[in-house]
């Protein structure tokens, strides 16, 4: 069975000071990780996929990097608009599902 | 804004009721997944439907069962309510291409209420 950890569970940061979050993965045949992220209340707003170790991608402030056991998002000089939990899920290539971690939920404090 | 829409957004019932749960996925897309969202448990996979048959099962309880309509759009019914049941259900779409990942975009969801 597919299983996603995220560390750690919260973090709080001072604007500008920049981070990385942890998604550790196990996965019969890695179809694709995926990062999503979520507003209180909201549905999960896709952010990156990543099929391969070593595959990198970019968006504004954040950079997601993949390994074959696990994958980080690191965040560069965050704002508080940053603030979010930040979901981690993978897909096998048996299946549609996505697996989901429980999520890092970050502040970014002024 | 994602193109998936759910409704209703807020749904409160009282225990052993039952309730549905609309979603019309994104213009073109003909996979359709319900997700369930507690606070204790995260994002748990329930259901899959694709071009109106159902692909995938996850942790559904037999008490819930979806379908999918020739215009695409999904139920999610939910009967026989219990307190347990008050979560997230968010609903979410995807291309269903042949290669690639397959990202599945979600709706603003449902909350539900059970008292």
């Amino acid at each position: 069975e597919d299983q996603v950890t995220q560390s750690p569970e919260a973090l709080r940061l001072q604007e500008g000071e920049s981070s990385s979050l942890n998604c550790s993965y196990t996965v019969s045949g890695l179809r694709g990780l995926f990062w999503y992220r979520q507003d209180p209340g909201k549905g999960p707003e896709f952010l990156f996929t990543l099929y391969s170790a070593g595959e990198e991608k970019e968006k504004e402030r954040l950079k997601a990097t993949l390994t074959k056991k696990e994958s980080f998002l690191h965040i560069t000089a965050p704002k508080p608009e940053d603030s979010a939990t930040y979901l981690c899920a993978v897909r096998n290539f048996g299946n549609e599902k996505l697996t989901f971690g429980t999520g890092t939920r970050l502040t970014i404090i002024p | 804004d994602s193109g998936v829409t759910q409704t209703p957004k807020h749904l409160i019932t009282a225990t052993g009721q039952r309730v549905t749960l609309r979603c019309s996925p994104r213009s073109g897309d003909l996979s359709v997944y319900w997700y369930q969202q507690s606070l204790d448990q995260g994002l748990q996979f329930l259901i899959q439907y694709y071009n109106g048959e159902e692909r995938a099962k996850g942790n559904i309880l037999e008490r819930f069962s979806a379908q999918q309509f020739p215009d695409l759009h999904s139920e999610l019914n939910l009967s026989s309510l219990e307190l347990g049941d008050s979560a997230l259900y968010f609903c979410a779409s995807s291309s269903d291409r042949t290669s690639g990942g397959n990202e599945q975009f979600f709706g603003p969801g449902t909350r539900l209420t059970v008292l």
